[in-house]
């Protein structure tokens, strides 16, 4: 099973950019996707797009195309989010998951890195 | 885009039964997963493909889907179940993913 390994809460300015990263350790990394899944304060998770790092294909939400670039570096096992543009609605906690479909169609969320809160004010 | 409503909230005495709905449009013909989520923790897999367990987790906790309906069941509750649950899907007219609007389980 991997294990994910965020970076530390960050605090933000309106307008500023804010860049999260997501290390795996064991199992494999590069054929699954990353996810990324952000929780506002008292709400619901809502998917951000994800990454398949062995191709850099990547898919956004809608509703975050043209703010979100995720990234990932292979050799690092690592996966990264940027999200640009903030404003005070931003603020959560982000986080990375690794998605997997056992049965081919479909997509679950078996491992989540601890989260990230990011504050903008 | 594709919507999943749960209810806000359960309540369930120690030793009963809670069921969790998750209500979407036709939502037998998609696979079905949950989550749990412990205050200040990351949401844990508890279901996958409407009724599969990952290894770890109770058999107490199964599921199903059919017509408009999926469900989450918690037999015989502890009061270590308390904890918001969430359903997801993947919306393949998008290759979307989308979750639930969650329920909180509170434990009497």
């Amino acid at each position: 099973q991997v294990q994910l390994l965020q970076s530390g809460a960050e605090v933000k300015k309106p307008g500023s950019s804010v860049k999260v990263s997501c290390k795996a350790s064991g199992g494999t990394f590069g054929r699954s996707a990353i996810s990324w899944v952000r929780q506002a304060p008292g709400q619901g998770p809502q998917w951000m797009g994800g990454i398949i790092p062995i191709s850099g294909t990547t898919d956004y939400a809608e509703q975050f195309q043209g703010r979100v670039t995720m990234t990932a570096d292979e050799s690092t096992r690592t996966a990264y989010m940027e999200l640009s543009s903030l404003r005070s609605e931003d603020t959560a906690v982000y986080y990375c998951a690794r998605e997997s479909s056992s049965r081919g169609y479909s997509y679950y969320f078996d491992s989540w890195g601890q989260g990230t809160l990011v504050t903008v004010s | 885009s594709y919507v999943l409503t749960q209810p806000p909230s359960v309540s369930v005495a120690p030793g009963k039964t809670a069921r969790i709905t998750c209500g979407g449009n036709n939502i037998e013909t998609r696979s079905v997963h949950w989550y749990q989520q412990k205050p200040g923790q990351a949401p844990v897999l508890v279901i996958y493909y409407d009724s599969d367990r990952p290894s770890g987790i109770p058999e107490r906790f199964s599921g199903s889907n059919s017509g408009n309906t999926a469900t989450l069941t918690i037999s015989r509750v502890e009061a270590g179940d308390e904890a918001d649950y969430y359903c997801q899907v993947w919306d393949s007219s998008s290759d979307h993913r989308v979750f639930g609007t969650g329920t909180r389980v509170a434990v009497l």
